[in-house]
């Protein structure tokens, strides 16, 4: 059971355009969000996280925009530059019973921008 | 920066061998994971450990387990690999508390022939 979709296996912009990635959960009880940015043969770093009490957080150009009723998060990048490709996972995190955090991560979606 | 090293970037084994990964992180973090990562299936966790000696079962655990003695070193252990646990594995760490960012290595892409 998929509790973080991403349901855009892939994306192409334009340098200089906006980059738009949308990510799905399912688990009302997830109260924290994160996105990171994979290149190929390193591992994932964070870049953006929001709090559940919020609904916007902006670092840069770089925007996380997070819709509650509809269960739905976006990533928005402006302007996109061409190091901007690469992987980008959505990662839900909430407490386990043990009060312990735990990540679960979508699927991904590659982004390819192009000068 | 946060530290997060992984002993090997590839690794071959053959079916039926013990395998081992390491892993170290320089930050003091309490908690360590084990992921690992296919195509079409994103990152899935396998163990993680929020203590010195202490480990839980992440969502995909069978045929693997964690040794965690020292805080700072965090250990996968592939008892018997079989051609499935051919894969990317990642190590991260965090610090304990909600929200955290987990910060990981650059991985270990492990061949089971």
């Amino acid at each position: 059971d998929q509790q973080v979709k991403q349901n855009s296996p892939s994306l192409s912009v334009q340098e200089g355009r906006i980059s738009i990635l949308n990510c799905d959960y399912t688990n009302s009880m997830f109260d924290y969000f994160l996105w990171y940015k994979k290149y190929p043969a390193e591992g994932p770093t964070f870049l953006i996280s929001i709090s559940s009490i919020k609904d916007k957080n902006e670092d840069g150009r770089f925007t996380v925009f997070l819709n509650k009723s509809a269960k739905h998060l976006s990533l928005h990048i402006v302007p996109s530059q061409p190091g901007d490709s690469a992987v980008y996972f959505c990662a839900a995190s909430g407490l386990k019973n043990t009060g312990f955090q735990k990540l679960v991560f979508g699927t991904g979606t590659r982004l390819l921008v192009s000068p | 920066d946060v530290k997060v090293t992984q002993s090997s970037r590839y690794l071959v084994k053959r079916t039926g061998e013990k395998v081992f990964l390491e892993c170290v992180q320089d930050m003091d973090h309490e908690n360590m994971f084990w992921y690992r990562q296919d195509p079409g299936l994103g990152l899935r966790l396998i163990y993680f450990s929020y203590d010195v000696k202490m480990k839980e079962k992440g969502d995909i655990p069978e045929g693997y387990s964690v040794s965690r003695e020292k805080k700072e070193r965090f250990s996968l252990i592939l008892e018997s690999a079989s051609t499935n646990q051919t894969s990317m594995y990642l190590c991260a760490s965090s610090h304990g508390g909600n929200g955290q960012p987990q910060h990981f290595g650059d991985g270990t892409r492990l061949s089971i022939l």
